[in-house]
């Protein structure tokens, strides 16, 4: 059980908007710590996407937002595209942990 | 080209002992503080490790505290895993992570490294 919680999976048709919610609580999101997102593409290593809650690192289409609002973060993926079909994951650090954590992941399905 | 490079994986049985190194290359491996995180096989990514920039100060989750010990050689760009006492629990591909400063994240990655720990 991941201390973020996101769902275990979203879909949509090309050209489509999806979210993937990110779910913390007073230690982590909640304590004011970033909300970080990555990619990972089926059988390589995760990819950042998102830093700080909503900046993209060069490279990464503006087709991808994040957003935190209290004790919870969105990823947003506009003007879905099949090459987006991947899991991604939120990351925060805890407090109470003295470490980082992670959701348990969201497998994106593009139809 | 900013890259990090896994190895030492492979299989070990219940009880045993494996190190991993990840070599660090195009960018001052001395400033960066540094993780490690681990996927078992079909599940999610689980932090594992951290370690400040000169090597003084590391952080561990719950499930390797006192078994793992993370190190790094800044002479030699590397970071290392040290791994006793595994278990079938800790069967995952590992990968080495660089921490940007002042955001908690994680921004180059390694391709990971297979540790196989058979009962």
């Amino acid at each position: 059980q991941s201390v973020l919680t996101q769902p275990p999976s979203v879909s949509g048709a090309p050209g489509q908007r999806v979210t993937i919610s990110c779910t913390g609580s007073s230690s982590n999101i909640g304590a004011n710590y970033d909300v970080h997102w990555y990619q990972q593409l089926p059988g390589t290593a995760p990819k950042l996407l998102i830093y700080g809650n909503s900046n993209r690192p060069s490279g990464v289409p503006d087709r991808f937002s994040g957003s935190k609002s209290g004790t919870s973060a969105s990823l947003a993926i506009t003007g879905l595209q099949a090459e987006d079909e991947a899991d991604y994951y939120c990351q925060s650090h805890d407090s109470s942990l003295s470490g980082s954590v992670f959701g348990g992941g969201t497998k994106l399905t593009v139809l | 080209e900013e890259q990090l490079v896994e190895s030492g994986g492979g299989l070990v049985q219940s009880g045993g002992s494996l190190r991993l190194s990840c070599a660090a290359s195009g960018f001052t491996f001395s400033s960066y503080w540094m993780h490690w995180v681990r996927q078992a096989p079909g599940k999610g990514l689980v932090w594992v490790s951290r370690i400040n920039s000169n090597g003084n100060s590391m952080n561990y989750a719950d499930s390797v505290k006192g078994r793992f010990t993370i190190s790094r050689d800044n002479a030699k760009n590397t970071l290392y895993l040290q791994m006793n006492s595994l278990r079938a629990e800790d069967t995952a591909v590992y990968y080495c992570a660089r921490e940007p400063a002042a955001y908690y994240t994680m921004d180059v990655w390694g391709q990971g490294t297979t540790v196989t720990v058979s009962s």
